[in-house]
């Protein structure tokens, strides 16, 4: 199965401050069809996962522009411009490119 | 609006069964592949199963291969997860997703 590594485990951050979480792969994420099928979920605290950004970099309808994603291949990263209160929570990234699905371990986002 | 209303969850003997169902509005259900995820108590996301809009390919988790049986009625719009011989480590919030979105989740315990 794939493995997706994620990191940091814990980011602590200020209000208005910009973070990133890396996304690392085991194996590349490329499909034989040309789509690379790396997303990122955002869980609040108590709540269901949501869809933040699917396909590496398309943001989900509804969702703020200050998270945007990037990468390639192996290497992927969630970015932050501008962290909110709402923000909280943990980051999973997921793949779909191999079965069977797989998730990074999270990236839990708090205040400092 | 899109919603995905899980239930059926509860406490269960292990080697027990239990049916989850998820009744799916707001939108199109037959055109969307489904599937159950799950996060056993403080840990991550895990994939359990997955189905093809039609029904007529399924997917498992290796851990759950032979004892899970996922399912759909499309004219009821609605997802199914039949578990037999739970363990203890089936224990978890289990959500229904196509991944863009989430059902609210329902817990499964499997205790004496």
């Amino acid at each position: 199965d794939v493995v997706l590594t994620q990191t940091p485990p814990t980011l602590s951050a200020t209000i208005g401050q910009s973070v990133s979480i890396s996304c690392r792969s085991s194996q590349s994420l490329l499909h034989s069809n040309g789509n690379t099928y790396l997303h990122w979920l955002l869980q609040r605290p108590g709540q269901s996962p949501q869809l933040l950004i699917y396909l590496v970099s398309r943001l989900e309808s509804g969702v703020p522009n200050r998270f945007s994603g990037s990468g390639s291949g192996t290497d992927f990263t969630l970015k932050i411009s501008g962290v909110e209160a709402e923000d909280l929570g943990v980051y999973y990234c997921v793949q779909g490119t191999h079965a069977p699905y797989t998730f990074g371990a999270g990236t839990k986002l708090e205040l400092k | 609006e899109v919603q995905l209303v899980e239930s059926g969850g509860g406490l269960v003997q292990p080697g027990r069964s239990l049916k989850l169902s998820c009744a799916a509005s707001g939108f199109t259900f037959s055109n969307y592949y489904m599937a159950w995820v799950r996060q056993a108590p403080t840990k991550g996301l895990e994939w359990v199963a997955s189905i093809t809009n039609s029904g007529g390919s399924t997917y498992y988790r290796d851990s759950v291969k032979g004892r899970f049986t996922i399912s759909r009625d499309n004219a009821k719009s609605t997802l199914y997860l039949q578990m037999d011989s739970l363990r203890s480590e089936d224990t978890a919030t289990y959500y229904c997703t196509m991944f863009d979105y989430w059902g609210q989740g329902v817990m499964v315990t499997v205790s004496s």
